[in-house]
């Protein structure tokens, strides 16, 4: 059971915007920067957003962040074929003092 | 080219030890925090380990505590991930990351992990 809360998947259809949401607790998302990963299969996670609502060069600005009191959200517009892949958020539990993943969701372009 | 290069990874029986190698280049190394994440077949992303910049601050998720011992080797560019005491749940792909981190006072929290390596297969079995 992760510590971090996600829709196992979403879909929505090309050109379309979809958002996943990624809920958590006051010793971890509430307290802590939040990122999010993209997955595709069989490669390694490659960085989407970092420290809540930042995004890296080279990352479309399809891609943002959002993050309110215990919950964040990553929203994806203009929907591609190509953006179908495994997104993950993570942050740092201070109580844990772990880091912790949500347990991802996969995306799916109709 | 900045990168990292995980090794060690094979098959182990139950009980067993492994050590997971990483090698970093085309950055500063020695000054990064630095991460082991794994992933088991078909699930999702599991943190399991953080190692500050200077080797003198681990931090581990509880279900390998006391089993893996997280370390680094400046001089080398390398992280290090001794596994000991395997269990079939420990099978997984494992990633070596770099971190990075926000300090408030003495205590430094981490925020993101901006590289990854491809990973490196463990499968424990007899």
């Amino acid at each position: 059971q992760s510590a971090l809360t996600q829709p196992p998947s979403v879909s929505a259809a090309p050109g379309q915007k979809v958002t996943i949401s990624c809920s958590g607790s006051s010793s971890n998302i509430g307290n802590n920067y939040v990122s999010w990963y993209q997955q595709f299969p069989g490669t390694a996670p490659k960085l989407l957003i970092y420290d809540n609502t930042k995004r890296p060069s080279g990352i479309p600005e399809r891609f943002s962040g959002s993050k309110s009191g215990t919950s964040a959200a990553l929203g994806i517009t203009g929907l591609q074929t190509g953006d179908e892949a495994d997104y993950y958020c993570a942050t740092w539990d201070s109580r844990l003092s772990a880091g912790v993943f949500g347990g991802g969701t996969k995306l799916t372009v109709l | 080219e900045v990168q990292l290069v995980e090794s060690g990874g094979g098959l182990v029986q139950p009980g067993g030890s492994l050590r997971l190698s990483c090698v970093a280049s085309g950055f500063a190394f020695s000054g990064s925090w630095m991460t082991w994440v794994r992933q088991a077949p078909g699930k999702g992303l599991e943190w399991v380990a953080n190692i500050n910049d200077d080797g003198s601050e681990t931090y581990y998720v509880d279900s390998v505590k006391g089993r893996f011992t997280i370390s680094r080797d400046d001089g080398k560019n390398s992280l290090y991930l001794q596994m000991n005491s395997l269990r079939g749940e420990d099978t997984a792909v494992y990633y070596c990351a770099r971190g990075h981190i926000f300090c408030l006072g003495a205590s430094c929290y981490q925020r993101y992990f901006d590289l990854w390596g491809r990973g490196t297969l463990v499968t424990v079995s007899s």
